[in-house]
């Protein structure tokens, strides 16, 4: 079973550091995505990647947010400068085109004091 | 209001019990996505649905285009199937319901 691998699993960090996540979608996968889900709460979409361009984005992802896809296989998300409200699980999903079967990372848990 | 509407929010059923979670979404989609979300917080999709009705094993989960309304039934739950249940559309970007909490007792 192919699968989304994200790196760290759990990360703590102080506010105002940068903070980089990263994920290796499935290899022949074309569309990747991040998003994040705060304790007790619904997950939410941040951002979609397409073609080494963001496709779509929320209005959660301001300009502390980033994403890249610097050598053809990982993709990262950077939070430039951390807040406490960032403090959240990130998940990582790809899919091979639309309207195929999405898959997740098992997610990164940033902790931000 | 949100966009996507689940209900219940919790449930509580006992082994064996026939299982259904519903889902309503206000905006016009192109996929509806049933996703589950395990304690530890992993996410696995189950269904990707644009129209009419898929099965898997005890699963099966439904779709009304025109009433913009989902289903996921379980049926013979059992104590594995407790997880969140999560629905998710996709419009422009994806919109996830709050999701279901099912606990299974045995």
């Amino acid at each position: 079973e192919p699968e989304v691998t994200q790196t760290p699993s759990h990360q703590v960090t102080q506010m105002g550091q940068e903070v980089i996540l990263r994920c290796v979608p499935i290899s022949n996968h074309l569309y990747f995505y991040w998003y994040r889900q705060i304790l007790g709460q619904k997950v939410e979409f941040l951002v979609s990647f397409y073609n080494n361009e963001i496709s779509e984005k929320s209005e959660i992802f301001d300009d502390q947010f980033s994403v890249e896809r610097p050598d053809g296989s990982n993709f990262t998300l950077k939070i430039r400068s951390t807040k406490l409200e960032d403090s959240a699980m990130y998940f990582c999903a790809s899919i091979r085109e639309t309207g195929n079967t999405i898959y997740f990372g098992e997610g990164s848990w940033l902790t931000v004091v | 209001k949100n966009e996507v509407e689940q209900s219940p929010q919790n449930l509580t059923a006992q082994e064996g019990e026939f299982i259904t979670i519903n889902c309503s979404y206000s905006v016009g989609i192109s996929a509806l996505h049933w996703l589950q979300q395990h304690p530890g917080g992993g996410i696995v999709s189950l269904f990707m649905l644009s129209s009419g009705k898929k099965k898997h094993g005890r699963l099966i989960a439904t779709i009304n285009i025109q009433e913009k309304h989902s289903s996921l039934h379980i049926t013979a739950s059992h104590p594995r199937d407790s997880a969140v249940y999560i629905c998710a559309v996709r419009s422009v970007a994806m919109r996830f319901g709050a999701g279901t909490r099912l606990t299974v007792k045995p």
